[in-house]
């Protein structure tokens, strides 16, 4: 597609519940990173992925969180068992290139979890 | 260790005025650099980058950014500001590695 598309764009969950959220990478691109973005905060490091090899994932707060990307496309970060303090934007952002400090990356609008 | 450091929280500028955004990284070594805008309910959009070269960089919506080694600052200036500029500014750093580390943002307010 044009960008990435991310969905959905807002859920709210209560505490407890598992939730699922899906990234559709630009059509091509190498590399697919998630990030958490709490309220006023910039966007923190989750999770990175080569093809559908997941290369880092230091920055997953907890074994709650998982995601996936088996086909090398799209990707799905699941959190389970969902806190309060998960409540944030999570972005997905996809790049053509592969491991390399010069990524430019293009981020998708991303999706707000909202945890009651 | 590594940071990446907006100072100002928020800004207000009136319309047409000039604008800088401030960032200050720690790292290593000469880390690669971007400044990235969001909108509200929108994804983050690249406004430039520095990866090497020329310290002075242009970007798009007008805005520039200057690389100073010595004082480890990679700050975003605009002449003339627009009402359709108020959105929050990030700087981000690459290394080496693959992922960006980004500053906490600044907050931008036009004035009529």
């Amino acid at each position: 597609g044009a960008g990435v598309s991310q969905s959905p764009r807002y859920k709210v969950a209560k505490r407890g519940q598992d939730v699922a959220l899906r990234c559709d990478p630009i059509s091509g691109h190498v590399s697919l990173f998630w990030y958490q973005q709490a309220l006023g905060q910039g966007p923190e490091f989750l999770t990175y992925f080569q093809n559908e090899a997941q290369l880092d994932k230091s920055g997953l707060p907890s074994d709650r969180f998982f995601a996936e990307r088996p086909e090398g496309s799209v990707s799905t970060l699941k959190i389970q068992r969902t806190q309060q303090e998960d409540s944030a934007v999570y972005l997905c952002a996809s790049s053509f290139l592969g491991v390399s400090g010069a990524n430019v990356l293009t981020f998708g609008a991303g999706s707000r979890l909202t945890v009651l | 260790a590594q940071s990446v450091t907006q100072p100002d929280i928020h800004i207000t500028v009136s319309e047409g005025a000039s604008l800088e955004l401030r960032c200050n990284y720690s790292y290593g070594a000469t880390p690669y650099l971007f400044w990235y805008v969001q909108s509200p309910g929108q994804g983050l959009q690249l406004l430039l980058k520095y990866f090497s070269g020329d310290t002075l960089v242009q970007g798009i919506k007008g805005f520039e950014a200057e690389f100073k080694r010595s004082q480890s600052s990679f700050n975003l200036r605009k002449p003339s500001v627009h009402w359709s500029d108020a959105a929050e500014y990030f700087c981000a750093v690459g290394t080496s590695g693959y992922a960006l580390n980004f500053g906490k943002g600044t907050s931008l307010l036009v004035t009529p």
